[in-house]
């Protein structure tokens, strides 16, 4: 089946750094990522679309100069937290929506394994 | 808005005990449902979904779903749950094809013996 790769797992930084993560589609090409945050305890809220190839798309409240995503190709897209700050620790997870010949293969997303960020 | 309710936030239960996980959503002429499982700082895991026909969805580890267009329902129901099936458990929904999906607040299930 759609195996989506993130990485890295976990990742701890100090105050005003940048931290990246990716997520990688490692057996299908992933025309459409979306990028969730999670607080402990709490659902999962998207913070932004990214098409490969196109400027990503951000929910309201969300930061698109913090948060800087790219999507060059068809199975990466990058998520960069920049000059992070203790309260963008959290669970960030990637999902990646293929190209699908019938509605039911465009319907389902495989998620990533999710980054734990934590800045100090 | 288009939401998604969770109507608990946590169930215990007792080994080999019945569940039901409850969630509701905000109707639409089309929509989309999953059910979602994610252990201890893992990702998630596609449980089942709802995409079209019939409205009773098999998953996986003995779980089911029953889409209710009337009452704008999608609960999760296992008939014996085991120790192992302590997770949280998210109910999504997504209203176009291809689009995010919206998730609930998520149910804690406890499994005891």
């Amino acid at each position: 089946g759609a195996v989506v790769s993130q990485h890295p797992s976990r990742v701890i930084c100090k105050s005003g750094t940048s931290v990246k993560i990716e997520c990688r589609s490692l057996d299908f090409q992933a025309t459409t990522m979306f990028w969730y945050r999670q607080f402990p305890k709490q659902s999962l809220m998207l913070m932004a679309t990214s098409n490969e190839g196109s400027k990503a798309t951000y929910e309201q409240g969300v930061e698109k100069d913090k948060f800087l995503i790219n999507h060059a190709s068809l199975t990466l897209s990058t998520l960069t937290v920049t000059s992070a700050h203790p309260e963008d620790s959290s669970f960030y997870i990637c999902s990646a929506r293929g190209l699908g010949n019938n509605s039911s293969g465009a319907n389902v997303l495989t998620f990533g394994a999710g980054s734990r960020l934590t800045v100090l | 808005a288009q939401s998604v309710t969770q109507l608990d936030s946590q169930v215990p239960v007792f080994e080999e005990a019945p569940v039901e996980l409850r969630c509701n959503y905000s109707s639409s002429v089309s929509v989309y449902l999953f059910w979602y499982v994610q252990y201890p700082n893992q990702g998630l895991q596609l449980l089942l979904k709802y995409l079209s026909g019939s409205t009773l969805v098999k998953g996986i580890n003995g779980f089911e779903a029953e889409f209710n267009k009337s009452q704008t329902s999608f609960h999760l129901r296992k008939p014996s749950v085991h120790i192992s099936d302590t997770a949280e458990y998210f109910c999504a929904v997504s209203y176009q094809a291809g689009t995010a999906l919206i998730f609930g607040k998520g149910t804690t299930l406890s499994v005891s013996s």
